[in-house]
């Protein structure tokens, strides 16, 4: 199980916003997180835990290993407001509930 | 343009079928695993179904076992998701996804199925 924290954070632009995933069990670094904007399907953001996926502004890093997870946005620009997942790969493919960064 | 394009959702009865079509475009679909995932009304991303580049290994969740059927055609770059014994709960956005060494890099627009009695 994947839980993510907090379920909503507000934030304005330019702030730095670290979003956590929490997994019940080891993973190593089987972590990606998604960005999903509204009425869009989800975007590969970072997979094993910590790589960028091709084309991901340098603003987005993820981080941690094992069972603790964050990914952190250095300054939130206004398409960067959206729903975030964590999703895990060591145990078949489960995606946490996701993270809404709102204005 | 490397691109999923998902088709075939629409409203359907209770214990009806429906069959989900995957078209690929922009790179070579038969070197990729691909999956087909749900999306809740709620927000929640359920995996369903998994399907090996070659066809060879299928996978399902519990929730879509022995109802929901996999298949591709590597010749026509397309996903297919047979969908039988429909219920309530499988009304939700179904997107076809490819898959890279258990991370999913490519996502379709999504396709709108609506179970009703």
């Amino acid at each position: 199980v994947l839980t993510q924290s907090p379920g909503t954070l507000s934030v304005s632009p330019g702030e730095r916003v670290a979003l956590s995933c929490r997994a019940s069990q080891y993973l190593g670094n089987n972590v990606a997180w998604y960005q999903q904007r509204p009425g869009q399907s989800p975007r590969l953001l970072i997979y094993a835990a910590s790589t960028r996926a091709t084309g991901i502004p340098a603003r987005f890093s993820g981080s941690g290993s094992g069972t603790e997870f964050t990914l952190t946005v250095s300054s939130v620009r206004s398409e960067d407001f959206a729903i975030y997942f964590c999703q895990q790969y060591s145990y078949w493919w489960t995606f946490g509930q996701g993270t809404r960064v709102e204005v | 343009e490397v691109q999923l394009v998902e088709s075939g959702g629409t409203l359907v009865h209770r214990g009806g079928s429906l069959r989900l079509s995957c078209e690929a475009s922009g790179f070579t679909f038969s070197l990729y695993d691909m999956s087909w995932f749900r999306q809740t009304p709620g927000g929640d991303l359920k995996w369903l179904s998994f399907i090996s580049a070659s066809g060879d290994r299928v996978h399902y969740s519990d929730s879509v076992e022995g109802r929901f059927t996999v298949s591709r055609d590597n010749a026509r770059g397309s996903l297919f998701l047979e969908m039988n014994s429909l219920r309530d709960d499988d009304t939700n956005i179904y997107y076809c996804v490819r898959q890279t060494s258990g991370f999913f890099d490519l996502w379709g627009r999504g396709t709108l199925v609506t179970v009703s009695s």
